[in-house]
């Protein structure tokens, strides 16, 4: 089975843009999370999808969105880009809708805001 | 919310020595997972261990979530087990992120 897949894997943008990050889970899984991991914060969390429902919203300005699919693929936009955005963003799924399960994190998207 | 500690923060081995890596929270956990971040930012699950024992080959893991801490150990490590562990916690019913600590990162030297 395919694990979770990130698109695209490396992105360099400049401060005011906007950019748009793709994540295929598992297949047969319905949860989405999506993480934010920055050298001086570490690993925050940003939202949290099921059956195209945000049920989790960190704590992030209203810059950063998401969305699900019905065919559970996820998107997440930031827009109005900061340097402080720089960071590798990380996708994972899970297969239970009760968050007590194993959650499989993708390889991740690089962004480098310039 | 809950507060995930994680120690040593840095942590140096030769190969072939043992090590045990510590995480403490402060909460009722319903999931706790130990991953290891590879060089290329990808997290690989180790262990998903809300309570009990577990082991894979020369790796395993106690949850002891009376006391709300957990314990990774690594066994005759080896360059490869270098890289960051990260403990990450889900605490509660209705709460669907993990919290993640801060992480410990082991050097194996040969």
């Amino acid at each position: 089975k395919a694990g979770v897949t990130q698109t695209p894997r490396y992105l360099i943008k400049t401060r005011g843009q906007q950019v748009t990050l793709s994540c295929s889970p598992i297949s047969g899984h319905r949860s989405v999370s999506w993480y934010q991991q920055t050298p001086g914060q570490g690993l925050q969390f940003l939202f949290e999808y099921f059956s195209e429902t945000q049920r989790n919203k960190g704590n992030f300005p209203g810059r950063f969105s998401g969305r699900q699919f019905s065919n559970s693929r996820s998107e997440m936009n930031v827009s109005t880009l900061e340097l402080g955005d720089s960071a590798l963003y990380l996708c994972a799924s899970s297969l239970s809708s009760l968050g007590t399960d194993t959650q499989y994190f993708g390889p991740g998207t690089r962004l480098t805001v310039l | 919310g809950i507060q995930v500690e994680q120690s040593p923060p840095d942590l140096i081995l030769q190969e072939g020595a043992n090590s045990t890596l510590r995480c403490n929270f402060s909460d009722s956990v319903n999931n706790l997972q130990w991953f290891h971040q590879n060089p290329w930012g990808q997290l690989i699950n180790l262990f998903y261990i809300p309570s009990g024992t577990k082991q894979n080959g020369r790796l395993s893991a106690t949850t002891v979530a009376t006391e709300r801490y957990s314990l990774l150990y690594i066994s005759s490590s080896q360059t490869t087990d270098s890289g960051v562990y990260f403990c990450a916690v889900r605490a509660g019913a209705g709460s669907y992120q993990l919290t993640f600590g801060k992480g410990t990162k082991l050097s194996v030297i040969p």
